[in-house]
């Protein structure tokens, strides 16, 4: 069985701070970990996976996350926040099978203070 | 780039009544998902169809649900006797071959049942 904690609902920084969205992972297997970006009634978009390469994978817009067994963490980070980052930010892991399904984190909700 | 478009974006529809929820994913994908988020939820799966055939569902999608590919481009989810809890955000997603590969997901068709 696999499981996602997002801790914190709501981040509120700065424009110009330091964005950091935490996610912690329960998987039986190896897991694949992906962030998603979802912007006002839009879809969810691709920001980076983890697929067993590199544990700092470099994403979309700025983000970056870390993967870090010893800590079962794949934390969200960018170094300085943009207006245009206010979104929900969800974390999914998936299982290794053929189906890929996702299982996905409660979703923290961005906001970006000017 | 290629993208996975939904139609309706908004679709309301009264209790006891079947909905069809229309999806094209990318074109060279196979393998094909649906999930949902209900208000304030997490994002939860649905199921996946590869094959012409489900490869997974979750306890969500019982005997009122189902699934087509009813030609090379159309991926269809039908609610037969839609209920009030079914009111939720819907969202299709496709991938590519490939462990990891990552879902791509449309913008979904917010289903309002009154």
């Amino acid at each position: 069985a696999q499981s996602v904690t997002q801790l914190g609902s709501h981040v509120s920084v700065s424009e110009g701070a330091l964005v950091l969205l935490r996610c912690n992972y329960s998987s039986s297997v190896p897991p694949y970990l992906f962030w998603y970006v979802q912007y006002p009634n839009q879809g969810l978009q691709l920001l980076l996976k983890y697929t067993s390469a590199a544990t700092l994978v470099k994403g979309i817009n700025g983000f970056e996350a870390e993967f870090k067994k010893s800590e079962t963490s794949f934390h969200l980070t960018k170094p300085s926040a943009h207006m245009s980052d206010a979104a929900e930010y969800f974390c999914a892991v998936s299982n290794n099978n053929a189906g890929n399904m996702l299982t996905f984190g409660g979703g923290t909700r961005l906001m970006v203070k000017p | 780039e290629p993208e996975v478009t939904q139609t309706p974006s908004h679709q309301v529809t009264q209790m006891g009544q079947e909905v069809i929820l229309r999806c094209v994913p990318i074109s060279n994908h196979l393998y094909f998902y649906w999930y949902r988020q209900i208000l304030g939820q997490k994002v939860e799966f649905l199921v996946s169809f590869y094959n012409n055939e489900i490869s997974e569902k979750s306890e969500i999608f019982d005997d009122q649900f189902s699934v087509e590919r009813p030609d090379g481009s159309n991926f269809t989810l039908k609610i037969r006797s839609t209920k009030l809890e079914d009111s939720a955000m819907y969202f299709c997603a496709s991938r590519e071959t490939g462990h990891g590969s990552p879902l791509h997901f449309g913008n979904g068709t917010r289903l309002t049942v009154t």
